[in-house]
């Protein structure tokens, strides 16, 4: 049973540039949630996407875009990269019955983007 | 306030003794509550989820939860050096939203 899977695992860029990341979710998994994790704190929740809409979001501004396709597989789009950029993105994938409230999150092995 | 608050560390144990990992949180609506392990440079690994009051112990593991206090707890019992890691704890604050602590580094000598 493949677990998460994300692509690229390292990615250098320059200020300015735009970004795409992507995630495969665990098999019979259907929501994916993006978080960004800067060096020495914890993961900080970026967006959720359920049935191929974003469901919530955190403090994260519009630079910050995503996607979710009907194999449930997802992309994570910034653009007008900035220093602060610089971080691991890591995916997480979960099951969403009605409640929602008690579903474990598995993450996936994460992209590290540097912004130079 | 910080949402989820734990201990930076440190935390210096010898092998075979019981680690112990704190973590407090603010959203007293709050219903589920992990904790995941991370290894320098990997992404997180969930080991232990608990949603009720009391203990949960799996293996060498066991999560406590006290709703009232707001407070959960991770103990490790006969730790070895490969538990050396970052343990983060997270709280669901709603529709799997979860909030993470800074973590808490853990150094188990031989």
């Amino acid at each position: 049973d493949a677990g998460v899977t994300q692509s690229p695992t390292h990615l250098i860029k320059t200020r300015g540039q735009q970004v795409t990341l992507r995630c495969s979710p665990k098999s019979g998994h259907d929501t994916v949630s993006w978080y960004q994790q800067a060096l020495g704190q914890g993961p900080q929740f970026i967006f959720q996407y359920y049935e191929e809409e974003e469901r919530q979001r955190g403090n994260f501004p519009d630079r910050f875009s995503g996607h979710q396709f009907p194999n449930y597989s997802s992309e994570l789009n910034v653009n007008a990269l900035l220093l602060g950029d610089s971080a691991l993105y890591l995916c997480a994938s979960s099951y969403a019955p009605t409640s929602g409230t008690f579903n474990e999150q598995f993450f996936g092995p994460g992209t590290r983007l540097t912004v130079l | 306030q910080k949402e989820v608050e734990q201990n930076s560390g440190p935390l210096s144990v010898p092998e075979g003794a019981i680690a112990s990992l704190n973590c407090t949180y603010s959203d007293r609506g709050s219903q589920s509550f992990f904790w995941y392990r991370q290894y320098s440079g990997k992404s997180p690994e969930l080991i232990m989820s608990i949603y009720s009051n009391g203990d949960k112990e799996d293996g060498r593991f066991t999560a406590q939860l006290n709703k009232a206090s707001q407070y959960v707890s991770l103990l490790i019992r006969d730790s070895q050096p490969s538990d050396s890691a970052t343990y983060l704890c997270a709280v669901n604050t709603g529709f799997q939203k979860l909030v993470f602590g800074t973590g808490t580094r853990l150094l188990v000598s031989p």
